[in-house]
This record gives structure tokens, sequence and C-alpha cells, in this order.
């Protein structure tokens, strides 16, 4: 399967911490998407790193990817209570146009 | 701003009864994305349409499910019957069509409950 794979399945940290979530995947890749979910909500996109950038930062969000290693990370860094959401990668296969494929995610719970 | 619209959010039904649900995209969008999610786990596709033809519906339970997007616009999603098994979150999500670089935009999701 293509699908990816969080680390951890649950993270608890309290506020103004930072968060790491893992991604691992199986196949090559043309981009992988970071989003998060609200409880009971539509997924919403965070950011996309493409198979040929190592680092993409986005506010208080670092990216990361090794394709050696074909695995991402996401860091959240000096989190909220409003961070609270689960997180899921998404690998978009290289040939397979508009495909996305979605790990289980990670949830993750801020304590303020 | 541009929103996914999804109807019904919830909806409870018996099994062996049909249910439908319906996704208007983001106007311009040529490709939509069925997902469904069980709780706990991560967005599954059901059906991909580029404009009103099925790329992908390889995960579609063909004996009970059926997928249409006649225009290439809105789509509907169907169950019947619907079981027990089929609780969960169906998702929709729209992107634009060119190279998969594109972010997908996601609708707020129905819930179903089979009881």
């Amino acid at each position: 399967s293509q699908q990816g794979e969080e680390d951890p399945q649950a993270l608890s940290i309290q506020e103004g911490e930072n968060a790491t979530m893992n991604c691992s995947y199986k196949t090559s890749i043309n981009n992988l998407q970071w989003y998060r979910q609200n409880s009971g909500r539509g997924l919403v996109h965070l950011i996309l790193i493409r198979s040929n950038e190592r680092e993409k930062h986005s506010g208080r969000l670092r990216v990361t990817l090794d394709t050696s290693k074909k695995s991402s990370s996401l860091l959240i860094t000096a989190s909220r209570a409003a961070d609270t959401a689960s997180y899921f990668c998404a690998t978009v296969a290289r040939g397979n146009f508009n495909k996305f494929y979605f790990g289980s995610g990670t949830k993750l719970n801020v304590k303020p | 701003e541009a929103e996914v619209a999804q109807s019904p959010r919830y909806k409870i039904t018996e099994k062996s009864q049909a249910v439908a649900f319906w996704c208007d995209p983001i106007s311009g969008h040529a490709t939509l994305y069925w997902y469904r999610q069980i709780l706990g786990q991560g967005p599954e596709l059901l059906v991909q349409f580029q404009d009103e033809s099925v790329v992908d519906d390889s995960q579609l339970p063909k004996d009970r499910f059926s997928a249409e997007r006649l225009k290439g616009v809105d789509s509907t999603l169907k169950i019947q019957p619907a079981e027990l098994g089929d609780s969960a979150m169906y998702l929709c999500a729209s992107s634009s069509s060119g190279p998969s670089y594109n972010e997908q935009f996601f609708g707020p999701g129905t819930r179903l409950t089979v009881l």
C-alpha cells in the first residue's frame, strides 16, 4: 500500500512546547502534503513539499522530507491550545494523476 | 472564500435503507473526490472524478455504492442498501486540474450512522 503512516498516533503537550509528528510512506512520490482536521470537520491543507525539496517553512510550521528514508516530519513550534486537532500526511505518487493517499493521522492535544 | 459544500451534514438511517450524499465543489475545480473516513483513521478514497469521468473507483464497493457527476460539476454518492459497517464520515474534496501539485479542498463532511 502507498498509504503513509504517522507516528506517534497520539501526542499530548503543554501550550508553548513544540510538537513533532512523523510520516513514513512506501513508494516514490511527486509531493507530500500535511493536513489538519478539527474534530468532526473536514480536512484543511497546511503545507506541501515537493520531492526535490528537503525543508519548508510556513509560519510556525516546519516540514522536512527525506526521500531516501521515505519519511517526512511536521514540527509545530510554540504550540497553542487551538492547535489541538488530528494531523494527516498525504502523499501524491509519481504517475498517479492527482491521487492522494492519506495516513492514519496523529492526534495532537495541546493543554492550556 | 469559495468552499466545498456538502449535504446533509448528518444522516441516520436503518440498515437496508438507501442514502444519498451531495457535494458541490469549488467552482472551476475539475477533480472531485469522495472519501470515507472511519473514526480514528485517515480518509480512504472511494472514487475520483475528472470532470464527469471516473478516473479511479477501485476502492468503491460497487455492489452497493454508486457515484455520479453528470455535468462535471456537483456529485452524488449513493449507498443502497446501507449496512452497519457503512457508519463513517463521508468527505468530498475538490482540486483544480493540472499537475499533481495542487492541494485538495475539503467539505465539512456527512456523518452517517447506520442503525
